[in-house]
């Protein structure tokens, strides 16, 4: 069975500090995608980024960083020196390699205050 | 690339009477679609698939005669809560997911059903 664990439910940082997401998925499938997604107050998911199990490389973009490390199982988002405009609920995700169902976390609402 | 719309974004209701979600895909085939349901401060939960032309399949505990799913074309597929309920208050998601984007799902903006 698939899960994703994301266990910090709400995190709350002062603007231009760095803040790490964690997540932490389970799947005995070796082929495999994890995703992380933001949720805004408005409701609407963005996509952030996608990462296939083959591909450990960990990827900057801009403030966003993400880091995977399949020996633990991990897939952390770091926000570097965030902004007001970062809080939102963020979602690891993670889908298998046929692709029809995504398994979500449940969540890490950041706040980010001024 | 790869938006998806809904529509309506908020929907109020006497319960009772059926509701229709529309989420289309604006700039791609969407081969598959998807509908979540979320709650307040909750995760997204899978309700059903629906692929192109075929039935949807829908995930353990969703009513299917309750929350009908058509996906007639390739940019279009539609949630109907029937005799809705105020239980049945949430917030409705569609994601979609095509050729042209693999291993991504694309969400739609959401829609906010109340059941008065």
């Amino acid at each position: 069975a698939q899960k994703v664990t994301q266990a910090q439910t709400e995190i709350s940082v002062v603007e231009k500090e760095d803040v790490t997401l964690d997540c932490v998925y389970e799947t005995r499938d070796t082929t495999y995608y994890l995703f992380w997604y933001k949720q805004p107050p408005s409701g609407e998911l963005v996509f952030l980024i996608r990462r296939n199990s083959f591909d450990e490389q960990n990827e900057i973009s801009g403030r966003y960083s993400w880091n995977f490390q399949k020996s633990t199982s991990s897939f952390n988002f770091t926000i570097t020196a965030s902004q007001v405009v970062d809080s939102a609920v963020y979602f690891c995700a993670l889908a298998l390699y046929n692709f029809n169902k995504f398994y979500f976390g449940s969540g890490t609402k950041l706040n980010v205050k001024p | 690339g790869a938006v998806v719309s809904q529509h309506p974004s908020r929907v109020i209701c006497k319960s009772g009477t059926s509701v229709k979600i529309e989420c289309r895909s604006l700039d791609f085939q969407a081969t598959t679609m998807f509908w979540y349901r979320q709650f307040p401060k909750q995760s997204l939960m899978l309700m059903a698939t629906s692929n192109e032309g075929s039935k949807a399949t829908y995930e353990q505990g969703v009513e299917k005669d309750k929350f009908l799913i058509n996906h007639a074309s390739l940019t279009l597929s539609t949630l109907t809560v029937t005799s809705a309920h105020p239980e049945d208050s949430s917030f409705y998601i569609c994601s979609a997911a095509g050729a042209e984007y693999q291993e991504t799902q694309y969400f739609g903006p959401g829609t906010r059903l109340l059941v008065l």
